[in-house]
């Protein structure tokens, strides 16, 4: 069983839908960040949290760390939302340092 | 560079031959990490460097893979002998301090074709 997992794998939605998508986890972690990757593979930091709830934009994330769950929100959303979207979390157990990936949810939004 | 920045962007090359592909962190960051990711797959951890620490080579797939970071600052990773399943898109990141929730910065990624 992967430490986080991420749900679901794809989605497709129309423009403007509310956008969800999930990320949960199974071991201690420090820090939880969503990143979104376009087409050609750039990625892009969108959030960092360790609590509680940001928003920039349209995009909202929130974490809650009993539950070890995490959600990113898309309100309003537009065909260039469509990427990857992946979870990945710094596992605070142990020496490793590194992220741990989920293996990321691919949105498609239509116009 | 406001970024990190990743070169080259794509590479082909040939099976058996070696491919050097380098990154370059933001400015002062002391950690940084590459990434694979193979098609259809998730993202991999390859290798680690804080500052002036051994690196972690924990996810290194084998010893045809070895990277360096000079002055800590710029990375090089290396792949020797190349074979066709080393086909993915290598990824860097770098963060001002890995032992703390910083954030870690992405480059654009290298997208490497063993053919």
């Amino acid at each position: 069983k992967n430490e986080v997992e991420q749900s679901p794998q794809n989605l497709t939605a129309q423009e403007g839908e509310f956008i969800t998508i999930n990320c949960s986890y199974s071991v201690g972690i420090s820090a939880l960040h969503w990143l979104q990757q376009h087409p050609g593979g750039g990625i892009v930091s969108l959030f960092m949290l360790s609590s509680g709830k940001k928003k920039h934009g349209r995009l909202i994330a929130t974490i809650n760390i009993q539950e070890k769950h995490s959600s990113l929100h898309i309100t309003a959303s537009h065909p260039r939302d469509s990427a990857v979207y992946i979870c990945a979390a710094r596992i605070s157990s142990g020496s490793a340092r590194q992220l741990t990936f989920g293996s990321g949810t691919q949105l498609t939004v239509l116009p | 560079g406001a970024g990190v920045s990743q070169s080259p962007s794509n590479k082909v090359t040939e099976k058996g031959k070696d491919v050097e592909l380098r990154c370059d962190p933001i400015s002062g960051h002391t950690a940084l990490y590459w990434y694979r990711q193979s098609l259809g797959q998730g993202l991999e951890f390859l290798i680690y460097f804080q500052g002036n620490s051994a690196p972690d080579k924990s996810g290194l797939p084998s010893d045809r893979f070895s990277a360096e970071r000079t002055g800590g600052s710029v990375s090089t990773l290396t792949i020797q002998r190349t074979q066709q399943e080393d086909s993915a898109v290598y990824l860097c990141a770098s963060s001002s301090n890995a032992q703390l929730n910083t954030e870690a910065f992405f480059g654009q990624g290298t997208r490497l074709t063993v053919v």
